[in-house]
């Protein structure tokens, strides 16, 4: 079984610009997550999508949302990019989010503010 | 917010010994979890505890979710090479969201 993918793996962006980020669940999972990991602040929730729903969200600026299609494939888009926003993007998925904590994170994208 | 505290933030140990880390909050969780992280790639799931008192084996790792709902530890026993990574504990309250704690870097010496 595949696990989560996630695409793209780095990218460098510019303060200003925006970024679209990508995740493919497991096979049959429909719940998804965001997190982001830095080196300071560990890491911390972003937002959950379950059936193209956002169920749960975590304290971030309205400059990251996110979205989820209906093969549960989800996206995460920050827009007007800050230096701070360099971090570890990461993914995960799980059947449907009703079993707390049993997620199933991606390698993560990394991203990095000029 | 929620915040986890985790210790020790570091630990230097000799292969074949026991560790021990955990984890307490000022906040009750209705789940707790441990993760481990090796470099670039994401965590990935240890030993997940559902209920207060619950006492959870995996192979060499035991965890327990404390009576309060508000603390957590886990034990590796007899600890080998491959054990060498970061451990964050994790406490769930609901849809995907976990609090986590700032992780403890495990060096096992051969």
């Amino acid at each position: 079984k595949a696990g989560v993918t996630q695409t793209p793996r780095y990218l460098i962006k510019t303060r200003g610009q925006q970024v679209t980020l990508s995740c493919s669940p497991i096979s049959g999972h429909r719940s998804v997550s965001w997190y982001q990991q830095t080196p300071g602040q560990g890491l911390q929730f972003l937002f959950e999508y379950f059936s193209e729903t956002q169920r749960n969200k975590g304290n971030f600026p309205g400059r990251f949302s996110g979205r989820q299609f209906s093969n549960s494939r989800s996206e995460m888009n920050v827009s007007t990019l800050e230096l701070g926003d360099s971090a570890l993007y990461l993914c995960a998925s799980s059947p449907t989010g009703e079993k707390v904590g049993e997620l199933f994170f991606g390698e993560g994208s990394r991203l990095t503010v000029l | 917010g929620q915040q986890l505290n985790q210790s020790p933030q570091s630990m230097f140990i000799q292969e074949g010994e026991d560790v021990s880390m955990n984890c307490t909050s000022s906040s009750i969780f209705n789940t707790w979890l441990w993760y481990k992280q090796d470099p670039g790639e994401g965590p990935v799931l240890l030993i997940a505890l559902y209920k207060a008192g619950e006492l959870t084996s995996n192979g060499r790792l035991t965890a327990q979710f404390g009576i309060t709902r508000k603390d957590s530890f886990l034990n590796i026993s007899a600890s080998i090479p491959s054990d060498v990574g970061i451990y964050f504990c994790a406490g769930g309250t609901s849809y995907g969201k976990l609090t986590f704690g700032q992780g403890t870097i495990l060096t096992v010496h051969p």
